[in-house]
């Protein structure tokens, strides 16, 4: 069965600093997601990757899905205290259209000092 | 985009009793909805697939006389957690598919406690 596994699995940056989240799959990815979440509260979308070598940002978050669609990083430029929270990535369990029956990894926790 | 509603969003029960959760669609009509679960440090994990007008689907793992699921119309799927124990204790979440190329759309979960 397809597994995805996140890295690091906590983070704490100080208040300014760029980090980066990883997410790595045992299969080819049908649909890459990203989500956040804060503890105890649903999920908010971030970003989806469909393609091979596709990237995507929104305010200071870039998203990236490698050639191989096996390996997605999320990177965080100059992070503030509001980035706080647990990242998840997300991936369909077959091709073609939205994906509502997902398999997540474990999530990263990042904290960010002020 | 679609916006999902569940609730409530926490409940704390005696062990022993039965817990509904309520996962519903605003302005999207679901054949589908997922139900997931989340353990304290652990991932997601889906639990069951409701299909609207039939049964559920359930996972590997998962006890479908346990937890009932009924979605008997297009904006409207329940979760019952039967004669729930501490161990049940946890973070359920519902989920509907958008449509083609679009992500997946959450509740905003309940956090279940079983005393």
């Amino acid at each position: 069965s397809q597994e995805l596994e996140q890295s690091p699995q906590s983070l704490i940056v100080q208040e300014g600093k760029n980090l980066t989240i990883n997410c790595t799959s045992s299969k080819t990815l049908y649909g890459l997601y990203w989500y956040k979440q804060k503890y105890g509260e649903g999920l908010i979308f971030l970003m989806m990757l469909q393609k091979g070598g596709e990237e995507k940002s929104h305010e200071k978050i870039t998203a990236k899905l490698d050639e191989k669609k096996q390996q997605s990083s999320l990177h965080i430029t100059a992070s503030q205290p509001s980035h706080a929270g647990i990242y998840l990535c997300g991936a369909g369990t077959r091709g073609g259209g939205s994906q509502g029956n997902l398999i997540f990894g474990k999530g990263t926790k990042l904290s960010v000092k002020p | 985009g679609a916006v999902v509603s569940q609730h409530p969003s926490w409940v704390i029960c005696k062990s022993g009793t039965s817990v509904k959760i309520e996962c519903r669609s605003l302005d999207f009509q679901a054949t589908t909805m997922f139900w997931y679960r989340q353990f304290p440090k652990q991932s997601l994990m889906l639990m069951a697939t409701s299909n609207e007008g039939s049964k559920a689907t359930y996972e590997q793992g998962v006890e479908k006389d346990k937890f009932l699921i009924n979605h008997a119309s297009l904006t409207l799927s329940t979760l019952t957690v039967t004669s729930a124990h501490p161990e049940d204790s946890s973070f359920y979440i519902c989920s509907l598919e958008g449509g083609a190329g679009t992500e997946a759309f959450f509740g905003q979960g309940t956090r279940l406690t079983v005393v």
